[in-house]
């Protein structure tokens, strides 16, 4: 059966360092795979899109990498602060009639 | 541009009631997708509307419906309550579909008793 896995329910980081989140699948042949952040009681917010023919996407601290071989996207915040404290979820999109399928989230805390 | 809106934002419902949720898109957006989002299981998607018609289902019961509307608002009805019906509800709007983009809603947090 299809099954995402995101690394870890929580990562705690200090304030500065890189946070880099995982996000493996298996029986899946995603098209996309999209990252977002949720902040306790509200809905999700878009971060960055990547397709499938694409290695690596950037937005300001943020940098995505997706790995169709290794199954594999790697999620990361540079500088990180403490607002970047949140719930990130990923989400595999085939393609097609482009079905989503959100992982379970990591829970990132920036200690300061 | 106003974001995704969802009425009520609060409910609390009696097993075997059924219940109505509202969603308004972001203006252009034709594309209205729900997800169930529980402790347990995580964001699970519920169906997607596009121009009035359902393009995809995820595996829920029937019990679980909805609609949309020509200008785009879309609604979703859960029959028959059960306890484990408790989550939130949020709904999703994109320009195109889930492949894109997608705007969420605040949610409805429902409450099954």
């Amino acid at each position: 059966s299809q099954k995402i896995e995101q690394n870890s329910e929580a990562l705690n980081i200090q304030e500065g360092k890189t946070a880099t989140l995982t996000c493996n699948y298996t029986n899946y042949s995603p098209a996309y795979l999209q990252w977002y952040r949720q902040d306790p009681g509200r809905g999700p917010v878009f971060l960055l899109l990547i397709r499938e023919n694409e290695k690596e996407k950037r937005k300001e601290r943020l940098k995505v990498t997706f790995d169709t071989t290794l199954k594999q996207s790697l999620f990361h915040i540079t500088a990180s602060q403490p607002a970047d404290s949140a719930t990130y979820l990923c989400a595999l999109i085939r393609g097609g009639y482009q079905k989503v399928t959100f992982g379970t989230g990591t829970k990132l805390q920036v200690i300061p | 541009k106003a974001g995704v809106t969802q009425t009520p934002r609060y409910l609390i419902k009696t097993r075997g009631q059924q219940v109505t949720l509202s969603c308004s898109p972001i203006s252009g957006h034709r594309s209205v997708s729900w997800y169930q989002q529980t402790p347990g299981q995580g964001l699970q998607f519920l169906f997607e509307y596009f121009s009035e018609t359902q393009r995809n289902k995820g595996n829920f019961p029937g019990r679980f419906s909805g609609r949309q509307f020509s200008n785009s608002r879309s609604e979703m009805n859960v029959s028959t309550l059960e306890l484990g019906d408790s989550a939130l509800y949020l709904c999703a709007s994109s320009l195109t579909g889930q492949g894109y983009e997608q705007y969420f809603g605040p949610g409805t947090r429902l409450t099954v008793t």
